[in-house]
């Protein structure tokens, strides 16, 4: 168990509905990645949140977004879903150990969108 | 573009072998490289990771080799036993790479016969 926590495990939902996924990091992380996982695509980064403030993008698309709340926890928000949505999605969080940062990853909550 | 490239895409190996999974990247910013696990349904776990300034690091039945002017690293597991069935993904983050994201290998899918 790596500590961090995603809700939901899993979830089915329709083409142009609109998701949140919530993420708990560990305690005392502070920074939240969150990644896809897609057969066609492997692990894609999609953005990056440290504090509360956006840190960096990745292969984010624009009906997605993301937020990191005061408390830590993170949500993804994925709007106008399309069937190519359908994956996983993992959050991260991470530590700073020897000067490097090492990324603890979630259960994961599978979307699929029918 | 895939920045990191993984090979095999799968691997089967007798009980008490050696699996050996080989990684490559162009982009020498990259300084820091994760070996990540993953059993169907959960997330990536960390297994062992490396920096580009030793050429190689043993954990228990995990060895990674380094080879920094060839861009290559791989990943060695002695003694492999049917419980390290699982796929592999092997990553690399930079300080230049756009924060400490990670970039995933397309994965090795392990099945280590008894």
């Amino acid at each position: 168990d790596s500590g961090v926590t995603q809700t939901p495990k899993h979830l089915i939902t329709a083409t142009g509905q609109r998701v949140t996924l919530r993420c708990s990091p560990r305690s005392g992380d502070l920074s939240v990645y969150w990644y896809q996982q897609s057969l066609d695509q492997g692990l894609q980064f999609l953005i990056h949140y440290y504090n509360g403030e956006e840190r960096a993008k990745g292969n984010i698309l624009e009906r997605f977004s993301a937020q990191q709340f005061p408390d830590l926890h993170s949500e993804l928000n994925l709007s106008s879903l399309e069937l190519g949505d359908s994956a996983l999605y993992f959050c991260a969080s991470s530590v700073v150990t020897a000067g490097r940062e090492t990324q603890y990853f979630g259960p994961g909550t599978r979307l699929l969108v029918l | 573009q895939q920045q990191v490239k993984q090979s095999p895409q799968s691997l089967i190996v007798q009980k008490g072998g050696i699996s050996i999974i080989n990684c490559a990247y162009e982009n020498t910013a990259f300084d820091y490289f994760p070996w990540y696990q993953q059993f169907p349904g959960k997330g990536p776990a960390l297994l062992i990771a490396i920096r580009p300034d030793v050429s190689e690091k043993k954990e228990g039945r995990f060895t990674i080799s380094f080879n920094k002017s060839a861009k290559q690293f791989s990943l060695h597991i002695m003694d492999s036993q049917p419980g390290d069935s699982a796929t592999y993904f092997c990553a690399a983050s930079g300080r230049n790479s756009g924060a400490n994201n990670l970039f995933f290998g397309t994965g090795t899918r392990l099945t280590v016969i008894p």
